[in-house]
């Protein structure tokens, strides 16, 4: 089945230890997301990738950072992660923009400890 | 700023009974409208889409667009425990990205 895949579903990390989420796809969707949840809360789109075209949200902390090395996979870095960023990271896919059809798709996302 | 409102919860229903879900968007140029479940500690589920006014029934959920009205709802008939979950209100304009809602936590009774 075509699939958003997030690794590892849990990580722990130490405060300030950078960190890497990967996401990867079979929908071959030329749109990826990255969102962040924290409990109670709506996502929170970090920034988002069409094809190569980076397009960073302006209230993202430059402690973020993504890649995007081919259609398949992409990548978060937390250089200096820091207790405020424990939330769960989500990864999302969508079709090109073609008009009003634009749904996306959640891989399982990754829960983030900072201790 | 676009901003998208839920009708604040939690919500109960007994099983069998209709769950109704409410959403008003503030920006009029949104064009695309969604709805997720998520269970808690999951990832956010599509549940149903809807892109012009009028109803759109799946099983037993039915999305209701008002874009004069700017409210959008979900209807979930003959609910079940298993519905039990936080719904999110997603909307999306000429950009790609959504604006959420902050969710309703629907909870249904056996």
């Amino acid at each position: 089945d075509a699939m958003v895949i997030q690794n590892p579903r849990y990580q722990v990390t130490q405060f300030g230890k950078p960190v890497t989420l990967s996401c990867s796809q079979t929908l071959n969707h030329n749109v990826m997301y990255w969102y962040q949840q924290k409990s109670s809360q709506a996502p929170k789109l970090l920034f988002h990738y069409y094809d190569k075209d980076f397009n960073n949200e302006a209230d993202t902390p430059d402690n973020f950072q993504s890649r995007r090395p081919n259609t398949s996979f992409c990548f978060l870095d937390i250089r200096s992660p820091g207790l405020g960023d424990a939330a769960m990271y989500l990864c999302a896919t969508s079709r090109p923009f073609t008009g009003t059809e634009n749904e996306q798709f959640f891989g399982p996302g990754t829960r983030l400890t900072v201790l | 700023q676009k901003e998208v409102e839920q009708n604040s919860g939690p919500l109960s229903v007994p099983e069998g009974a209709i769950a109704s879900l409410n959403c008003t968007y503030s920006d009029r140029g949104s064009q695309s409208f969604f709805w997720y479940r998520q269970y808690s500690g999951k990832s956010p589920e599509l549940i149903m889409s809807i892109y012009s006014n009028g109803d759109k029934e799946d099983g037993r959920f039915t999305a209701q667009l008002n874009k004069a009205s700017q409210y959008v709802s979900l209807l979930i008939r003959d609910s079940q425990p298993s519905d039990s979950a936080t719904y999110l209100c997603a909307v999306s304009g000429s950009a790609r990205q959504l604006t959420f809602g902050s969710g309703t936590q629907l909870t249904v009774l056996p």
